[in-house]
């Protein structure tokens, strides 16, 4: 069964620092989303992303923060200067037009 | 988005029938009912989705009674492996690039 994978499973940074979490959504897919969750908290919608652009982004999503696809098969999601609070699960998720969305295993975000 | 409501956490020994019930009073007539399921430190997992009446699938069914202001994921015959924590999401998914707007969902704890 086709998967979305994501490395690495777990990144440490230090404050200020700048990161870029990897995705590899399903080959097929045209929609691709980055979602995050912070220990013990529900999880987050950050943006979605299509045509190889932003389709829409949350309030968190600010300047800090930043997507992009490379190449044919990765999605990135890159936060230029990490705070603390940004310590979270990040998950990638893809998906075909109106059908369900399919997640990574996520990425473990330690800011320290 | 139409808000819902769900349990906080249910138990269930092992065998059993575990019924989730999701309140969404204000669902809008192009809203559909999506069932994730997560487990710790993965990303969510979809289920099932409907609309109106019921919903079968190899892993669960779920049913919507006519007003559709309510809905009850059925998960026949628990296993240990079933827990999970189960989020009920309502929206139109033709619509915002399918955002999904998790809650906090239902903890299921399924003991021996």
């Amino acid at each position: 069964e086709p998967e979305v994978t994501q490395t690495p499973s777990h990144q440490v940074t230090q404050m200020g620092q700048e990161v870029i979490l990897r995705c590899v959504p399903i080959s097929n897919h045209l929609y691709f989303y980055w979602y995050r969750q912070i220990l013990g908290q529900k999880v987050e919608f950050l943006v979605s992303f299509y045509n190889n652009e932003i389709s829409e982004k949350s309030e968190i999503f600010d300047d800090q923060f930043s997507v992009e696809r490379p190449d044919g098969s990765n999605f990135t999601l890159k936060i230029r200067s990490t705070k603390l609070e940004d310590s979270a699960m990040y998950f990638c998720a893809s998906s075909t037009p109106y059908n369900e969305q399919f997640f990574g295993p996520g990425t473990r975000l330690t800011v320290l | 988005l139409a808000k819902t409501t769900q349990p906080i956490s249910m138990d269930s020994y092992e065998g059993q029938e575990v019924n989730i019930t999701c309140s969404h009073n204000n669902i809008a007539t192009n809203d559909y009912i999506t069932w994730y399921q997560q487990f710790p430190s993965q990303g969510p997992r979809f289920i099932i989705q409907g609309y109106k009446t019921k919903v079968t699938n190899e892993v669960a069914s779920l049913f919507i009674p006519a007003d559709r202001k309510s809905s009850t994921l059925s998960l026949p015959r628990v296993s240990l492996s079933d827990t999970a924590v189960y989020y009920c999401l309502v929206g139109d998914i033709t619509d915002s690039w399918g955002k999904l707007q998790f809650g906090a969902g239902t903890q299921v704890v399924v003991t021996p």
